[in-house]
C-alpha cells in the first residue's frame, strides 16, 4: 500500500501557484519524498525529491515540514501544460520499486 | 541523450496468445523496472532488475508473467496465455545506482487483449 495520502483532485488558475499537499505520517528516517507527474497518455515524469530540507529546481519547489510528516509541491506559475496527475511517493533512495498511490489530478484552467 | 524506449507502442492481441514487450533503458543505467497501469488506476510494480543481482519478482501477478534482462541492458516482459484483465499500459523505467537516483520512465506499451 502507498504510504502517502493526497487529495484526489485540485483546480488552479493559469499563472497562479499550484500547491499540492501530501501526508506521509509514517515516513521513516531514511526515506525520501519524491514527486512524479503523469500527463495523459504519457509515462510518469520525475519532478523533484527531498529528505529534510526544502528543495527547488527548474520545475518546482518542495516544502517538507520539520517533522517530515507532510510536504507540499509548489508549481510557482502553473500553465495549462501542468495539467496532470501528481504522485507523492516515499522511497529509500537506494533503488527498489516506487509505490504509487492514486495521486492528485491537477486541472489548470485558463 | 536518448530516454527509455519501449516497443511496440500499442499491441492488440487475442485472448490466449503470448505477447512480448520490449524495453531499452537509458545507456549506462544499471537498474530496470517494469510497472503496469490499468485503465484509470495508479501504477503497479511488477519486477525489478539491479545489476547482476537476482531480480525482485514480487509484483508479478501470476506465473504467466515473466521478464528477462539480457546483457544488463534490454529487457523483455513476456505474458503467456493473455487474458482480458491483462489489458493495461506496461511501463518500463531505468535508473543509475547511487544516491540521488531517480527513475526515468518510457512512454509505455498499451496492450489490449480481446
Amino acid at each position: 500500500d502507498a504510504k502517502t495520502t493526497q487529495p484526489p483532485s485540485m483546480d488552479c488558475a493559469e499563472g497562479r501557484a499550484a500547491n499540492l499537499p501530501c501526508n506521509h505520517s509514517t515516513i521513516s528516517g531514511n526515506e525520501y519524498v519524491y514527486w512524479y507527474r503523469q500527463i495523459h497518455s504519457q509515462g510518469p515524469q520525475y519532478i523533484i525529491h527531498g529528505l529534510k530540507n526544502n528543495e527547488t529546481n527548474e520545475m518546482a519547489s518542495l516544502i517538507i515540514t520539520e517533522d517530515r510528516k507532510s510536504s507540499t509541491l509548489i508549481l510557482p506559475h502553473a500553465t495549462l501544460r501542468d495539467t496532470a496527475v501528481y504522485y507523492c511517493i516515499v522511497n529509500q533512495n537506494q533503488g527498489g520499486k516506487l509505490i504509487f498511490g492514486q495521486g492528485t489530478e491537477l486541472s489548470v484552467k485558463p | 541523450g536518448a530516454g527509455v524506449s519501449q516497443s511496440p507502442s500499442n499491441k492488440v492481441t487475442e485472448k490466449g496468445k503470448d505477447v512480448e514487450l520490449r524495453c531499452d533503458p537509458i545507456s549506462g543505467h544499471t537498474a530496470l523496472y517494469w510497472y503496469r497501469q490499468s485503465l484509470g488506476q495508479g501504477l503497479e510494480f511488477l519486477i525489478y532488475f539491479q545489476g547482476n543481482s537476482a531480480p525482485d519478482k514480487s509484483g508479478l501477478p501470476s506465473d504467466r508473467f515473466s521478464a528477462e534482462r539480457t546483457g544488463g541492458s534490454v529487457s523483455t516482459l513476456t505474458i503467456q496465455r493473455t487474458q482480458q484483465e491483462d489489458s493495461a499500459v506496461y511501463l518500463c523505467a531505468s535508473t543509475m545506482e547511487g544516491p540521488g537516483e531517480t527513475q526515468y520512465f518510457g512512454p509505455g506499451t498499451r496492450l489490449l487483449v480481446l
